[in-house]
């Protein structure tokens, strides 16, 4: 059965930390690795990595991917308050769905 | 601007009513994507279509239907309400490519 796997669970820190959110996956056939941001609305596109180690950047968030170890991790550096929503990581596994983990909770504190 | 749109932002609904959630597109997709999320589960796959009248269940079908008649709406049916179908339910769509679109979702409380 396709898994993916998400740590930790949830996460606190403070402004100004960096954090990583890690996800790890099991899928039959591996199309490509998604990650979103969810605040109270639907969630929002990210990252999308299909490719071994090449990272991919936007602003304080980067990603990268390692599918000879199936994972992925998410950095955010200088994280503030408006960081604060649960981050899901997503495989595509060319089944036209997608594979959901149970995503990373983060909060910021000022 | 890329858009899907989701017919209800909140709903209240009685335990045996039945419920229909509307999601509509504007992108020319051919799939569509039903989820319901509930806290520490992640999205859960109800149900998804590859095209009109087409349709597929996924993880959760059970205690839901679908209907595609036209290309661009997808209609998540709740045939007889229960508590358990709170939820926040997420319409997703993807073209193409693997980026898929979300709807802003319908946070549903079945009293």
């Amino acid at each position: 059965e396709d898994k993916v796997v998400q740590s930790p669970l949830s996460l606190v820190v403070h402004e100004g930390d960096t954090v990583t959110l890690n996800c790890s996956y099991e899928v039959t056939n591996f199309r490509s690795l998604l990650w979103y941001k969810q605040e109270k609305k639907a969630p929002t596109f990210l990252f999308m990595l299909t490719s071994s180690g090449i990272e991919k950047k936007s602003g304080r968030l980067s990603s990268i991917l390692d599918k000879k170890e199936l994972f992925s991790i998410l950095n955010i550096t200088a994280t503030q308050t408006g960081d604060s929503a649960v981050y899901l990581c997503a495989v595509d596994n060319y089944g036209q769905n997608f594979v959901f983990g149970p995503g990373t909770r983060l909060s910021v504190l000022p | 601007d890329v858009k899907v749109t989701q017919s209800s932002r909140y709903l209240v609904k009685r335990t045996g009513e039945k419920v229909f959630l509307e999601c509509v597109q504007d992108m020319d997709h051919e799939n569509m994507f039903w989820y319901r999320q509930d806290p520490g589960l992640g999205l859960r796959l109800i149900y998804f279509s590859y095209d009109v009248k087409m349709k597929e269940k996924g993880d959760i079908p059970e205690g839901y239907s679908v209907s595609r008649e036209k290309k661009e709406r997808f209609s998540l049916i709740l045939e007889s309400a229960s508590t358990n179908q709170t939820s926040m339910y997420l319409c997703a769509t993807t073209g193409q490519t693997t980026e898929a679109f979300f709807g802003q979702g319908t946070r549903l409380t079945v009293v």
